[in-house]
Parts: C-alpha cells; sequence; structure tokens
C-alpha cells in the first residue's frame, strides 16, 4: 500500500495564481481531511469529507475549495492565492473522522505564495 | 480560539531519562484524545490514544495520562531515545466529532 500520497511536494505560486494540491489514499478510507500546518498554530483544519460526494468546512476554510468525487482522491483548490496561504498542507485519510480513528498523514506539500 | 493548547514549545532531555509533554484542553465535550509524532519534511504518524473513560494508556516506553477533571494530558516517554528527537502534536475531539483539534507542538531534543 502506498497509503496517503499528495503532490507536489514544494510549489511556488504568485499572488492571484490557483493551483489543486492532489491528495489519494489507497486504503479505502471514507474520511480524508486537509491540514495547514503553520509555525506556533499547530495543524489546523481546512476541510473534511466523510464520503465521496460529502464536504464540509473546518476551522479555516476561507480561500479554499475541496470536492470528492471518488473514495480515493481528495484534492484541494487554491482559487486566488495570497501570501496569507504560504504554509505546509498535509492531507489525511482515516476509516472515521475524530480522534477515535488514528489518522494516517501524506508527506505535506510546501506552498510558498510571493 | 484554540481547544487544545501545549504551552511548552520545546523540551530537551538526556538519553535514558524521562520526558513528559503536557497538553491542556478547554472543550468538555472532547472525550478522545491522541498524541502524534513528526519528523522534518514527513506528514505525522500516530504514536498513542487515549478515551475519556480511562485515566492511563501504556504501549511500551510511551504511556499517556488523562486527568479530566483538570482537563490535561500528559504523555511520558522512558527511557528517552536519540530517536525520539521529534515534534509532538497532542489532539482532541469529542466522541460524535469528525473534527480533530490539534495543540500547537512541542519539539523535544534527546541529547546523548
Amino acid at each position: 500500500n502506498a497509503g496517503v500520497t499528495q503532490t507536489p511536494k514544494f510549489q511556488v505560486l504568485k499572488t492571484g495564481q490557483s493551483m489543486t494540491l492532489q491528495c489519494a489514499q489507497d486504503m479505502n478510507h471514507e474520511y480524508m481531511s486537509w491540514y495547514r500546518q503553520d509555525p506556533g498554530m499547530g495543524l489546523r483544519l481546512i476541510h473534511y469529507s466523510v464520503g465521496a460526494g460529502i464536504t464540509d468546512q473546518g476551522e479555516v476554510p476561507n480561500g479554499y475549495n475541496v470536492s470528492r468525487s471518488t473514495t480515493e482522491d481528495f484534492p484541494l483548490r487554491l482559487l486566488s492565492a495570497a501570501p496569507s496561504q504560504t504554509s505546509v498542507y498535509f492531507c489525511a485519510s482515516s476509516y472515521s473522522g475524530g480522534a477515535a480513528y488514528e489518522q494516517y498523514f501524506g508527506p505535506g506539500t510546501r506552498l510558498t505564495v510571493t | 480560539d484554540q481547544q487544545v493548547k501545549q504551552n511548552s514549545p520545546s523540551l530537551s532531555v538526556q538519553e535514558g531519562r524521562i520526558s513528559i509533554l503536557n497538553c491542556d484542553y478547554t472543550n468538555s465535550m472532547f472525550d478522545y484524545f491522541l498524541w502524534y509524532k513528526k519528523y522534518p519534511a514527513e506528514g505525522p504518524t500516530f504514536l498513542i490514544s487515549i478515551s475519556s473513560i480511562k485515566d492511563k494508556n501504556e504501549d511500551g516506553r510511551f504511556t499517556v495520562f488523562l486527568n479530566k477533571s483538570a482537563k490535561h494530558l500528559s504523555l511520558h516517554i522512558v527511557p528517552s531515545q536519540p530517536g525520539d528527537s521529534a515534534v509532538y502534536f497532542c489532539a482532541a475531539s469529542g466522541s460524535n466529532d469528525y473534527k480533530l483539534s490539534f495543540g500547537a507542538g512541542t519539539t523535544v531534543t534527546v541529547r546523548a
């Protein structure tokens, strides 16, 4: 099993550009989520999905869109990049949400917006 | 407002000694708690968990203690090893909540 994979590993964008961060898992997990990690802030939930076709907002959803057309994939779209979105982004999956189930994280995407 | 707080950004400990990491939470609805470990340039990996029906859970060198009345949990690593040098995140959620709340993390450095 590859687990949770994320592409790209690194990305530099100019302010106003859009892009999609890819996330895929091969563990048949129903729950997937996106986090951003910033110094001194820990991991903050952006969006999550409890199954194909179902998504919901997390703690910091503004400026990001998601969709879940298949169980395996959960892309994160930045609509118009801003310097405040410079961060490390992690995708995670688990059998279900919350702390009752171990979440498996991808290796992360380091995004810089200039 | 952060509902999970790790007030010590860093901890330095000698190899072989005990590492104690602390975590406080404010949401009384939280009843599941986890610790994750993160090495540089990698994603977090699950370390140990505890539910609110317990006050202690042990897995090898790692033990998590939960004090519900104080809304406090701690992670003990005994004995500390150089490979334990990493960032440790505390996380929590309610039993009917899909969202996981993380603390800011504590960087542990184990000195030889």
